[in-house]
Formats: structure tokens, C-alpha cells, sequence
């Protein structure tokens, strides 16, 4: 089973700041599997980035993803008060067929 | 646009069979794999099973000995059934989309608060 571990556990950052998120996988990870959600409290998850980069429909330019490998990151450029929630990374394997990251929580300094 | 509505219990006595099932927006079921993923309560995401829409379940190895899952495409529907559950079951449950243009879950649906207690 591969394990993704995120960190920081919880970054405290203020409006307008810059967010770099990490999600480190056990061992390797296609790229193409690696995606990451967004979870605002009370709501469901929403997908953000498919394919370690590429943006979901509806998601705005400031949400970027990179990475490759074991290490992958997501990076939003200037936090919107909206954007203050909880990042999941996950990917897609044998077995458990999903996996997820235990979560960063972003949250206002 | 596709919508998910997860129903279930509430509460659920030890030992008992949770069953969820998910509706699906009608005419949408086809070529998907359909998910069920659970969060307790202050905690992470767990995929818990996933189904095609022509059948064949997989499963979380760590609940499999438990799990059942079933879809009914005439009504727009899977389920999943949990047997002998605990305390440690309690969870938000979510139905979500595997969309393979994007091999993540697109679509989730707003989720079902199961309480496992006697």
C-alpha cells in the first residue's frame, strides 16, 4: 500500500499570502494518478488537480500543481479568504484502489 | 450536471448492517465507476469500495471482509451495505464519481452522517 504523507499538518498564513502545500508518496507515483481536493468545513470534498497538475473545471489560476515521483506539491499563489480550508492529496493504486493524504489545514494567522 | 444524494440511517446499533445507497441524477450512471468514501468525525478520507456500472465491486482490503456493494442502473443507484459495525464505523459517508478523463473523483455527492451506538 503506498502511504501519502502532507505537510505541513496546518499552515498559518494570512489573506494575500502564498501556500505550498506538500504530499510525499511511500514510493513512486504516476503522475497522471495524483490529485488534490479542497474541503471547506461542513462540505464535501472538491477536486482541485487531476493529474498532478491539471486544473479541475472551475478552479481558479491561483491553485497550480507540480511534482513528480515520490513529491509532489500544491501551491496557491495569493490566498483568498475563501481558499482557507482543508487540501487533500491522493492517488490511485492497486490496493486500497484510492488512497489519501491526511490532509493540511490552512488556516488564517 | 450530475448530482449525487447519499441516504442512510442516522444510527446504527453495534454489530448491526449499515446500508447507504446514492441516487444518481438520472441518465448518468453509465460508463463510471461509482465510490463510496468515509471521514470520521475531525478526521481524514478513507475509500472505503467502488463499483462499474456494469457490476464488479472492489473493495478497501481492510473492510472487505464486511463490505457489499450493489448497483441497480434502472434506478439510477448503487448501495453498500457494512455488516457488524462499530463505534469505529461512525463517520460522514460520501458517494463520489470516478471520472477516468481524470482519474480522481469529480463528483461528490453532499454526504450521510451514520452513529454507530446503542
Amino acid at each position: 500500500e503506498i502511504v501519502l504523507t502532507q505537510s505541513p499538518g496546518t499552515l498559518s498564513l494570512s489573506p494575500g499570502d502564498r501556500a505550498t502545500l506538500s504530499c510525499r508518496a511511500s514510493q513512486s507515483v504516476s503522475s497522471t494518478y495524483l490529485a488534490w481536493y479542497q474541503q471547506r468545513p461542513g462540505q464535501a470534498p472538491r477536486l482541485l488537480i487531476y493529474g498532478a497538475s491539471g486544473r479541475a473545471t472551475g478552479i481558479p489560476d491561483r491553485f497550480s500543481g507540480s511534482g513528480s515521483g515520490t513529491d509532489f506539491t500544491l501551491t496557491i499563489s495569493r490566498l483568498e479568504p475563501e481558499d482557507f480550508a482543508v487540501y487533500y492529496c491522493q492517488q490511485y493504486g492497486s490496493s486500497p484502489r484510492w488512497t489519501f493524504g491526511q490532509g493540511t489545514k490552512v488556516e488564517i494567522k | 450536471q450530475v448530482q449525487l444524494q447519499e441516504s442512510g440511517p442516522g444510527l446504527v446499533r453495534p454489530s448491526e448492517t449499515l446500508s447507504l445507497t446514492c441516487a444518481i441524477s438520472s441518465g448518468y450512471i453509465s460508463n463510471y465507476y461509482w465510490s463510496w468514501i468515509r471521514q470520521p468525525p475531525g478526521k481524514g478520507l478513507e475509500w472505503i469500495a467502488n463499483i462499474y456500472y456494469t457490476g464488479g465491486p472492489s473493495y478497501n482490503p481492510s473492510l472487505k471482509s464486511r463490505l457489499t456493494s450493489s448497483i441497480d442502473t434502472s434506478k439510477n443507484r448503487f448501495s453498500l451495505r457494512l455488516s457488524s459495525v462499530t463505534a469505529a464505523d461512525t463517520a460522514m459517508y460520501y458517494c463520489a464519481r470516478e471520472n477516468r478523463a481524470t482519474d480522481a473523483f469529480d463528483i461528490w455527492g453532499q454526504g450521510t452522517m451514520v452513529t454507530v451506538s446503542s
